[in-house]
């Protein structure tokens, strides 16, 4: 597609569920990367991916967070038993290069809603 | 622990003027510099990058200046429209490392 796709746009989950948010990067594009953005707030790291290998999980909250992006392309964020402060919207941004010196292209967002 | 600090918090501008928003860092050693503007229920969109030996640059009506000594940077919009109600955040990344560090933003009110 011409640029990243994220779905769901919207997910309201009870407490306790798990959800995956998955994140379609722009085709060739090397670095993914994961953020999230409370209401009012800046985006906040999460995790980056250079092609298949997770180089920096720093940002993950919790270890029920956990993320993939097993072929290099398509990228899965999981969150097990989710809990009322998992509410935000979860961003995904790809980039043409590696690390953080190529622009950076985002999605949408998936905003997940935990009640 | 790196820091990106955005001023003023909110503004709002009549539609035609000018404004300025502010953004001072702390982030060490400085990669560069992005300005990002989000739209409502949108993903952020470049608009500008710099790096340590830019000092400004401009992309349209918006016009980015970076000093690196003073670890401050701004964003002009000139003759503002309705279109740039929007939040305005700045993004410092530190070399040789993958993530950035995104300020708060600043929310941006153009009134017709």
């Amino acid at each position: 597609g011409a640029g990243v796709s994220q779905s769901p746009r919207y997910k309201v989950a009870k407490r306790g569920q798990d959800v995956a948010l998955r994140c379609d990067p722009i085709s060739g594009h090397v670095s993914l990367f994961w953020y999230q953005q409370a209401l009012g707030q800046g985006p906040e790291f999460l995790t980056y991916f250079q092609n298949e290998a997770q180089l920096d999980k720093s940002g993950l909250p919790s270890d029920r967070f956990f993320a993939e992006r097993p072929e290099g392309s398509v990228s899965t964020l999981k969150i097990q038993r989710t809990q009322q402060e998992d509410s935000a919207v979860y961003l995904c941004a790809s980039s043409p290069r590696g690390g953080s010196y190529g622009e950076l292209f985002f999605g949408e967002g998936s905003r997940l809603t935990v009640l | 622990k790196n820091q990106v600090e955005q001023s003023p918090q909110s503004l709002i501008i009549l539609e035609g003027k000018n404004c300025t928003l502010q953004c001072n860092y702390t982030v060490s050693p400085f990669s560069n510099l992005r300005w990002y503007k989000q739209d409502t229920g949108r993903g952020p969109v470049s608009l500008t990058i710099m790096t340590f030996s830019e000092n400004t640059k401009s992309n349209g009506r918006y016009t980015a200046t970076l000093d690196a000594d003073t670890k401050q940077s701004s964003l002009h919009i000139t003759a503002s429209q309705l279109s740039d109600s929007a939040s305005y955040i700045c993004v410092v990344s530190e070399r040789g490392y993958s993530t950035l560090t995104f300020g708060k933003g600043t929310m941006l009110l153009v009134s017709p």
